[in-house]
């Protein structure tokens, strides 16, 4: 299994382009989920989905959406990028469980720069 | 709102010696899950140990075990026997089934020193 995987590993863009990240995971896990990581300040969640062609907002919405179209596969999305998204973005996911929850396993990262 | 808090930013531990890392949350959950993730240079994040909210017994993975103080609201992670490859940073994060949410810490970074 590759686990939690990301496309791209690193990507540089000027203000106002758009770009999708991608994630994927084999594990049949029914939750994923997209995190920012900026210095000093841990992880804060964009988005999240608890099943196929569900989403819903995080911490830090504003500036992107994101589409589960298919289980094994959520979309990370910027329309307009803003030097302010520059950041390590993260993919995880996690089994859902009666009144339980699974770890999360995460992807190894995207580092996004925003010029 | 819950909040998870980890007040030093950063830590020392010589190689071979104990360290604890502090956490604390806010919730009025009574039912979730918390964990800490180590997050080496190479940036993947990897799960060190977990702790169920309804359980009264500690944690415990090899050399890493928590103080889980339901009461305080405390999660500390204590690592004996340091090791070089401990040095990372830790993220202590907060899961309540309710809300389908994870909350994260800011992070401690460990030193480890030979």
């Amino acid at each position: 299994n590759a686990g939690v995987t990301q496309t791209p590993k690193f990507r540089v863009l000027k203000t106002g382009q758009s770009m999708t990240l991608l994630c994927a995971q084999d594990m049949n896990h029914e939750y994923m989920y997209w995190y920012r990581q900026d210095p000093g300040m841990g992880l804060r969640l964009i988005h999240y989905s608890v099943g196929e062609g569900t989403t819903a907002k995080g911490e830090v919405p504003d500036g992107y959406n994101v589409s589960r179209l298919k289980k094994q596969n959520f979309l990370l999305g910027l329309e307009s990028a803003a030097p302010s998204q520059t950041s390590v973005y993260f993919c995880a996911s996690s089994q859902r469980r009666a009144r339980s929850t699974d770890t999360q396993y995460f992807g190894p990262g995207t580092r996004l720069t925003v010029l | 709102a819950q909040t998870v808090t980890q007040s030093q930013p950063e830590m020392s531990v010589q190689e071979a010696e104990t360290v604890t890392l502090s956490c604390t949350y806010d919730t009025s959950e009574s039912d979730y899950y918390l964990f800490w993730y180590k997050q080496p240079p190479s940036r993947q994040m990897i799960l060190v140990i977990r702790q169920e909210a309804y359980k009264q017994q500690n944690a415990t993975e090899n050399r890493f075990s928590v103080n889980f103080q339901k009461a305080a609201k405390s999660f500390s992670l204590k690592i004996s026997d340091s090791q070089l490859g401990d040095a990372a940073m830790y993220f202590c994060a907060y899961y309540n089934s309710g809300t389908y949410k994870y909350i994260f810490g800011t992070g401690t970074r460990l030193k480890v020193l030979a």
